[in-house]
């Protein structure tokens, strides 16, 4: 079956500018998490959404955003850009949230490695 | 919030070499998720743990609630093993999200 996608793969945007990244799961999950990769922080919990809901939330100021759609696609928003935001941002899928109780396994796609300038 | 420590950091071996990377972690937790991450940056999920002891093909993966401390281990080691192998946990419920190790460096040599 099809892995997780995520759109666009690369992109450059200057500071104050904001970007939307795009993340398709694996058909049949419902969960989707977020994380930041830089060579500073390492990989960072952003925030995960499950049936549509927001289920929590890292320690990310609120020019982070995130939703998600009915067909479980996500996306997440980076407003008024900063620098320090350049990084890999990376989605993955599972079928369960870890709020849930239950574990399952992660597929993560490729990321999309922002750089601001 | 959970802290969790990988070690090495760095690690060079030689092709054949059984290979051992740590993590340990502060808090206790629902699951604890080996992952693989090659240059280019796609991760690869290659354990998740609760309990016990897992096997891949030459991969095992080994966790002790009661010590709060998990060891990935890999025999046989080939050149394509070169990674960065990552560990993370599920704490506080799930609420706080996955939490990471800074990752090991594996370089394996001819």
């Amino acid at each position: 079956k099809a892995g997780v996608t995520q759109t666009p793969r690369y992109l450059i945007k200057t500071r104050g500018q904001q970007v939307t990244l795009s993340c398709s799961p694996i058909s049949g999950h419902r969960s989707v998490s977020w994380y930041q990769q830089t060579p500073g922080q390492g990989l960072q919990f952003l925030f995960e959404y499950f049936s549509e809901t927001q289920r929590n939330k890292g320690n990310f100021p609120g020019r982070f955003s995130g939703r998600q759609f009915s067909n479980s696609r996500s996306e997440m928003n980076v407003s008024t850009l900063e620098l320090g935001d350049s990084a890999l941002y990376l989605c993955a899928s599972s079928l369960f949230p870890g709020t849930s109780g239950l574990t399952g396994e992660l597929f993560f796609g490729e990321g999309s490695r922002l750089t601001v300038l | 919030k959970n802290e969790v420590e990988q070690s090495p950091q760095n690690l060079t071996a030689q092709e054949g070499e059984f290979i051992t990377i740590n993590c340990s972690y502060s808090v206790g937790i629902s699951a604890l998720h080996w992952l693989q991450q090659h240059p280019g940056g796609g991760i690869v999920s290659l354990f998740m743990l609760s309990s016990g002891k897992k096997k891949h093909g030459r991969l095992i993966a080994t966790i002790n609630i009661q010590e709060k401390h998990s060891s990935l281990h890999i025999t046989a080691s080939h050149p394509r093993d070169s990674a960065v192998y990552i560990c993370a946990v599920n704490s506080g419920g799930g609420a706080d999200g996955l939490t990471f190790g800074k990752g090991t460096h594996l370089i394996i040599q001819p």
